[in-house]
């Protein structure tokens, strides 16, 4: 099955600890995207990355980093969490930057206290 | 920076009656024109997308695009409850960026 796969679905942590969370799709998929959505706020680009080692900042990239080491995975790293960080997360693939839909994936909730 | 604007709602339509959902764009080279529909708590799905000025249909869905005036619309035709949840309209335009998301109307289904 098609899929774009994020781990966990549920996390809480605390501030200033280390976390990534994970996201593989099965697609072949050249294009991918981490999202955060937030009350009020919608769905705003963290990164995204076109292809194996090709990544750049979206619209709310402070925080976080990302790596593309291979086509199918693309980690989100959060280095020192703070509270604002709380969030729905959400991974996404596409065959290209334009013109295609998005596969994402089913969400991370996470929790920093 | 990208905008895109859509009424937050909710919006509320009786069971069986058209529901119509607008959406417009800052950026006018946007080039595609994106419909997601989202439950709470549930990530987007794709329920329609559009490149061309005019109209596109699938099934009980139309989409609607007119670049001039910057507007996209979603048309839901003999409306469910099941249609009851969040409609996310975004946009992709010519760079690398990807998906620009607008906030989302909320839409409600009446029985």
């Amino acid at each position: 099955e098609a899929q774009v796969t994020q781990n966990p679905r549920y996390l809480i942590t605390v501030t200033g600890k280390k976390l990534t969370v994970t996201c593989s799709q099965n697609m072949n998929h050249e294009y991918m995207s981490w999202y955060r959505q937030d009350p009020g706020l919608g769905l705003r680009q963290i990164y995204y990355s076109m292809n194996v080692e090709v990544t750049d900042k979206g619209d709310v990239p402070e925080g976080y980093k990302v790596s593309r080491k291979e086509k199918r995975n693309f980690p989100l790293i959060l280095e020192s969490p703070s509270p604002n960080q709380t969030s729905l997360y959400f991974c996404a693939s596409s065959l290209s930057a334009g013109g295609y839909g998005y596969t994402f994936g089913s969400g991370t909730r996470l929790t920093v206290v | 920076q990208k905008e895109v604007e859509q009424n937050s709602g909710p919006l509320s339509v009786p069971e069986g009656a058209i529901a119509s959902l607008n959406c417009t764009y800052s950026d006018r080279g946007s080039q595609s024109f994106f419909w997601y529909r989202q439950y709470s708590g549930k990530s987007p799905e794709l329920i329609m997308f559009i490149y061309s000025n005019g109209d596109k249909e699938d099934g009980r869905f139309t989409a609607q695009l007119n670049k001039a005036s910057q507007y996209v619309s979603l048309l839901i035709r003999d409306s469910q409850p099941s249609d009851s949840a969040t409609y996310l309209c975004a946009v992709i335009g010519g760079g690398a960026d990807g998906l620009t998301f607008g906030k989302g109307t909320h839409l409600i289904i009446q029985p």
